[in-house]
């Protein structure tokens, strides 16, 4: 059974810029979660979607978004990028049903902003 | 506000001694319990999940729940070198919650 898988692995970019990340999940998995990782702050959780609809949503200002579309698959949009931004953004899935919430994360994409 | 708190580390045990990790968390509405490692550059790797009071053996690992005193703790038997990483232990809190919230990991390093 494949995990989640997170694309791309590493990104580069300017600020100002904006970013696109990808997570599809691990199959029949409807929960998506992103995360963003520092070594200041530790994981801080982004947002969450279940069957393309938002249910969390963490303490990120508006330049943050993301949606999930019909086959699980999701995507998180990061726009005026700023050298804060630099970090692991970590995708988890998890099917979210009562007695099963484990949450299963991707390799991460290590955007760098400069 | 919901917070985790793990000992800071970090903390160092010979090969075949007991790792012994603790976390305390302040959301007494918390059902759901997780312990993470993670390797230095790598992703969180779920290792251990407990719902309800008690202990719970996986191979080498146990992890312990007391909601009373909201405190979950990880103990790793016979330690290895490879188990030297991060430990991340996180928590849902009620009904309702999707999100995870993590402690900030207790570093462990298991001396050959």
């Amino acid at each position: 059974k494949a995990g989640v898988t997170q694309t791309p692995r590493y990104l580069i970019k300017t600020r100002g810029q904006q970013v696109t990340l990808s997570c599809s999940p691990i199959s029949g998995h409807r929960s998506v979660s992103w995360y963003q990782q520092t070594p200041g702050q530790g994981l801080q959780f982004l947002f969450e979607y279940f069957s393309e609809t938002q249910r969390n949503k963490g303490n990120f200002p508006g330049r943050f978004s993301g949606r999930q579309f019909s086959n699980s698959r999701s995507e998180m949009n990061v726009s005026t990028l700023e050298l804060g931004d630099s970090a692991l953004y970590l995708c988890a899935s998890s099917q979210q049903v009562p007695g099963n919430t484990e949450a299963f994360f991707g390799q991460g994409t290590r955007l760098t902003v400069v | 506000q919901k917070e985790v708190e793990q000992n800071s580390g970090p903390l160092s045990v010979p090969e075949g001694a007991i790792a012994s990790l603790n976390c305390t968390y302040s959301d007494r509405g918390s059902q759901s319990f997780f312990w993470y490692r993670q390797y230095s550059g790598k992703s969180p790797e779920l290792i251990m999940s407990i719902y309800s009071n008690g202990d719970k053996e996986d191979g080498r690992f146990t992890a312990q729940l007391n909601k009373a005193s909201q405190y979950v703790s990880l103990l790793i038997r016979d330690s290895q070198p490879s188990d030297s990483a991060t430990y991340l232990c996180a928590f849902y809190s009620g009904a309702g919650s999707y999100q995870l919230t993590f402690g900030k990991g207790t570093k462990l390093s298991v001396i050959p």
